[in-house]
């Protein structure tokens, strides 16, 4: 079982230039979130979708955007890098319930120099 | 709206030792209750949670954590710890309130050092 995987592992990218950061899950889960961490501020919310068609914005969502076309991918788009985005991104996928546990990718660790 | 409060940002502790990691919760509403370990560079993964019932909630790796309403608290426990249990530890919650769409919010996290 795969389970959520993204790429890439790492990535360093200049001020300006953009990038997409993807997520796939092989759960067949409805609802999928993006969150980043920045060293002792824990996990951060940036968006999320509870199914293909439909993303919500969370708690930190300025300069990025995401689409959600199928139930597998949830690929997550920085448009203008900034320093401010340097920071490791999670995937995480769930069924939705609020009981249910979230399942978490191995993370993209991003430099923006 | 809900929030966590991680006490401690750095739990040092010698193997064997016994370990509580502190945990508060704010929230109007019901709550589920989440711990979440993430060792060195690596997603995070399900230790245990707590949804009803009983308040003592035992999960993977000998780790169990009590559900206290009237404190507001989830703390988690290990008896004697193992150096593979170095990593930082996350609490959440999620509640009922109907605006939080599924949402977990996350505290800031321990970071559990085990020492020879």
């Amino acid at each position: 079982n795969a389970g959520v995987t993204q790429t890439p592992k790492f990535r360093i990218l200049k001020i300006g230039q953009s990038m997409t950061l993807q997520c796939t899950q092989d759960m067949n889960h409805n609802y999928m979130y993006w969150y980043r961490q920045d060293p002792g501020m824990g996990l951060k919310l940036i968006y999320y979708s509870v199914g293909a068609g439909i993303t919500d914005k969370g708690e930190v969502p300025n300069g990025y955007n995401v689409s959600r076309s199928t139930t597998e991918d949830f690929p997550l788009r920085l448009e203008l890098a900034a320093p401010s985005q340097t920071s490791v991104y999670f995937c995480a996928s769930s069924s939705g319930q609020l009981t249910d546990t979230q399942y978490f990718g191995p993370g993209t660790r991003l430099t923006v120099l | 709206a809900q929030s966590v409060t991680q006490l401690d940002s750095q739990v040092p502790v010698f193997e064997e030792a016994p370990v509580e990691l502190r945990c508060n919760y704010s929230s109007s509403v019901s709550v589920y209750l989440f711990w979440y370990v993430q060792y060195p560079n690596q997603g995070l993964q399900l230790l245990l949670k707590y949804l009803s019932g009983s308040t003592l909630v035992k999960g993977i790796n000998g780790f169990e954590a009590e559900f206290n309403k009237s404190q507001t608290s989830f703390h988690l426990r290990k008896p004697s710890v193992h150096i593979s249990d170095t990593a930082e530890y996350f609490c959440a919650v999620s509640d009922d309130s109907g605006g939080s769409n599924y949402k977990l919010t996350f505290g800031k996290g321990t970071l559990l050092t085990v020492n020879p």
